[in-house]
């Protein structure tokens, strides 16, 4: 069975400081990736993905992940973070079943002003 | 192009009642997904449908079950309620039918939340 574990369940940090938000997978085949951003309120959105091809992939509002396929590893990363930041961040693996996504257990961000 | 709308968005049962929650997936779409999020368990997947056909289940005892409509909307009833089922249910849709290969993405809707006293 597929799994995905996500090393941080909180993050603290200042407004442009750098983020990095580790993600491991464990599935045997071929998969898709995504990360996925709660806001504070709001619904589940797609920050990025990952099909194939280019294994740096870049996202919406400066997000950015590196697929490493020896490390089975999707790390998502930003340069420069603001507190419009602060929000939950899921990471999550497709395999071959039908569209089911299977979610880490997600990392809530807090940016300080 | 409306999002995925889920209805209602809060729901308060009693313990053994039983609750329908609703999903309209984006207009075109055919595949939905249905996931609950607590704040122990996370994000776990409950079905998927496609074609008005339970294509996945995830592992949800049997008071846990759904149907797709011709139309792609779904619905998702739970049965005799328990004071664990209380979490956030959030419906997702896909355009296409996934599988390997399948570049697809899912969009979720804001959820309905349901507090089982």
């Amino acid at each position: 069975a597929q799994s995905v574990s996500q090393h941080n369940h909180h993050v603290i940090l200042s407004e442009a400081a750098s983020l990095e938000l580790g993600c491991n997978y464990s599935y045997g085949g071929t998969v898709n990736l995504f990360w996925y951003v709660q806001y504070p309120g709001q619904h589940l959105q797609l920050l990025l993905k990952y099909f194939s091809g280019d294994p740096l992939v870049k996202g919406i509002k400066g997000f950015e992940a590196e697929f490493i396929k020896s490390k089975f590893s999707f790390n998502l990363r930003k340069p420069s973070v603001q507190w419009s930041d602060t929000a939950e961040y899921f990471c999550a693996v497709k395999g071959a079943a039908g569209n089911k996504l299977t979610f880490g257990g997600g990392t809530r961000v807090l940016v300080k002003p | 192009k409306a999002g995925v709308t889920q209805t209602p968005r809060y729901l308060i049962k009693t313990r053994g009642q039983q609750v329908t929650l609703s999903c309209s997936p984006i207009s075109g779409h055919r595949s939905v997904s249905w996931y609950q999020q607590t704040p122990g368990q996370g994000l776990q997947f409950l079905f998927e449908y496609f074609s008005e056909t339970q294509r996945n289940k995830g592992n949800f005892p049997g008071r846990f079950s759904g149907r797709q409509f011709s139309n792609s909307r779904s619905e998702m009833n739970v049965s005799t309620l328990e004071l664990g089922d209380s979490a956030l249910y959030l419906c997702a849709s896909t355009l296409l039918a996934g599988g390997p290969g399948a570049k697809n993405i899912q969009y979720f809707g804001a959820g309905t939340r349901l507090s089982v006293l």
